[in-house]
C-alpha cells in the first residue's frame, strides 16, 4: 500500500502476557518512529530508527519495552508483561530522512488494550 | 520539553478565523504542525524553519518566533473541515523526533 501500514488494528491481551505490534513503513522511507498516544492527548515519543540502527530509545517507559527493525524496513514493538497502564493507540510514523524533510506520515495505529 | 499550546480549545463559525500558540522553554530550531481528525492518524501541515523557510501544503499560514520561542498557526475564514485537533511539535534534545504538545481542540460548525 502507499502508506504506513500497522497490524494488528485492535489488540486485547491478559495481564502479564506479552504482544508484538508491527509497522510496515512507506517503502524507500529511512526513518521509522514509534509513538504512544494516550486519549485527548498528544502522542508521546518512543524510539526512532535510522535503516535498521536503533538511535534514539530515550522514550521507552522501561524495559519491558523493546523495538527493532532488523531489516531496515519492518519494524516490531514489543511489549512484555503487559500492564493495565501500558493500555493506549500506538501510532508508527516514517519519513523519507529525519526530520529535515518534513513530513512524517503516520499510520492508522494499534490500539492496544490490557485486562 | 513538552511544548506549551493555547488554547485548549477553540470554537468557531464557518469563516471565523482563529489562532493557535505554541511555546517553547528552550531554543527551537523548527515547528512542526498537525492536525488530526477524531479516529484517524495525524496529518502533516506545515514545517516551519529557523530563518523563516516554511514547507507545507495547506492553505494555513504559520509564524516563528525564534527569539521567543514561539510559533502560531493562522486559520482565517474557516471552513468545516479545519475541525480536529491540532498539535504542534519541536525536535527533542538529541534532534531525532518530535516532541508533540498537548494539543487544540478547533471545532467549527456551519
Amino acid at each position: 500500500g502507499a502508506g504506513v501500514s500497522q497490524s494488528p488494528r485492535y489488540k486485547v491481551t491478559k495481564r502479564g502476557q506479552d504482544v508484538a505490534l508491527r509497522c510496515d513503513p512507506i517503502s524507500g522511507h529511512v526513518s521509522l518512529y514509534w509513538y504512544r498516544q494516550a486519549l485527548g492527548q498528544g502522542p508521546e515519543f518512543l524510539t526512532y530508527f535510522n535503516y535498521e540502527a536503533q538511535q534514539d530509545k530515550s522514550g521507552l517507559p522501561n524495559d519491558r519495552f523493546s523495538a527493532e527493525r532488523p531489516e531496515g524496513s519492518i519494524s516490531t514493538l514489543t511489549i512484555q508483561r503487559t500492564e493495565q497502564r501500558d493500555s493506549a493507540m500506538y501510532r508508527c510514523a516514517s519519513s523519507l530522512a529525519g526530520l529535515n524533510t518534513g513530513e512524517l506520515f503516520f499510520g492508522e495505529g494499534s490500539r492496544l488494550t490490557v485486562l | 520539553q513538552q511544548p506549551v499550546q493555547s488554547p485548549q480549545a477553540v470554537i468557531l463559525r464557518e469563516g471565523e478565523d482563529a489562532v493557535i500558540n505554541c511555546s517553547s522553554s528552550k531554543a527551537l530550531y523548527s515547528v512542526h504542525w498537525y492536525r488530526q481528525k477524531h479516529g484517524e492518524a495525524p496529518v502533516f501541515l506545515m514545517i516551519l524553519l529557523k530563518g523563516g523557510e516554511q514547507k507545507g501544503h495547506e492553505k494555513i499560514s504559520a509564524s516563528f518566533n525564534e527569539k521567543k520561542q514561539q510559533s502560531s498557526l493562522y486559520l482565517t475564514a474557516s471552513q468545516l473541515s479545519y475541525s480536529g485537533t491540532y498539535f504542534c511539535g519541536t525536535e527533542n534534545q538529541a534532534g531525532t523526533a518530535l516532541i508533540f504538545g498537548k494539543g487544540t481542540t478547533l471545532s467549527v460548525s456551519s
